[in-house]
């Protein structure tokens, strides 16, 4: 068990519909990290929070919002989905993701399945 | 990021010790190599990772040659959970960005 939990587990919807992906970070940890997980893309990194503020921006498409509140949880919100968009979604945390020369490890969460029709 | 290379399957005895190459021929002198590993469609978990020593914790080992153009992890005693994919990457820690490439990884097969 890494520390870092997502809800739901699995997600079924259909098309054009608008969900909302949430996580929770480890204890202690600042930084929140979302990646998309697909049959033929694999593992790739979409948006990174820092303390509630936007940090680094991957290859998130503009249907895809994240935002990270101040008990530091994060959400993820797709809308205008997609065939394309099921895939699997994994949060991670790390205590910094900011300067100071220190490696600063990612722990991942268990994803949400997201399944659209 | 430096790009890695690894083999995209690797099969291993079980109580045999694994070793996973990974070639990095391309690392930067303040790029760090990290391991993950990812069972069946679960989220990465956290191996180890180092710069250019030798690392050991509870669950591998990590050898990185002295030119730190690859590495290799070892799992001394592999057991039938360590089936996994596991993803070697190559990272400098930088102001702001901290997110990590994935490439395909190595799929280990641990055989009973």
């Amino acid at each position: 068990d890494s520390g870092v939990t997502q809800t739901p587990k699995h997600l079924i919807t259909a098309t054009g519909q608008r969900v909302t992906l949430r996580c929770s970070p480890r204890s202690g940890d600042l930084s929140v990290y979302w990646y998309q997980q697909s049959l033929d893309q694999g593992l790739q990194f979409l948006i990174q929070y820092y303390n509630g503020e936007e940090r680094a921006k991957g290859n998130i498409l503009e249907r895809f919002s994240a935002q990270q509140f101040p008990d530091l949880h994060s959400e993820l919100n797709l809308s205008s989905l997609e065939l394309g968009d099921s895939a699997l979604y994994f949060c991670a945390s790390s205590p910094r993701g900011t300067s100071g020369g220190r490696t600063d490890t990612q722990y991942f969460g268990p994803g949400t399945r997201l399944t659209v029709l | 990021d430096a790009k890695t290379t690894q083999p995209p399957s690797m099969d291993c005895a079980e109580g045999r010790a694994a070793n996973l190459p990974c070639n990095h021929s391309t690392i930067s002198g303040n790029e760090y190599v990290y391991w993950y590993r990812q069972i069946h469609s679960q989220g990465p978990q956290y191996i180890i990772h180092g710069l250019k020593n030798n690392e050991t914790n509870e669950m591998a080992s990590l050898i990185i040659t002295e030119d730190r153009k690859s590495s290799t992890l070892i799992l001394p005693h592999a057991t039938l959970r360590d089936t996994a994919v596991y993803y070697c990457i190559v990272r400098v820690y930088q102001t702001g960005a901290n997110n990590l490439f994935f490439g395909t990884g190595t799929r280990l097969t641990v055989i009973p």
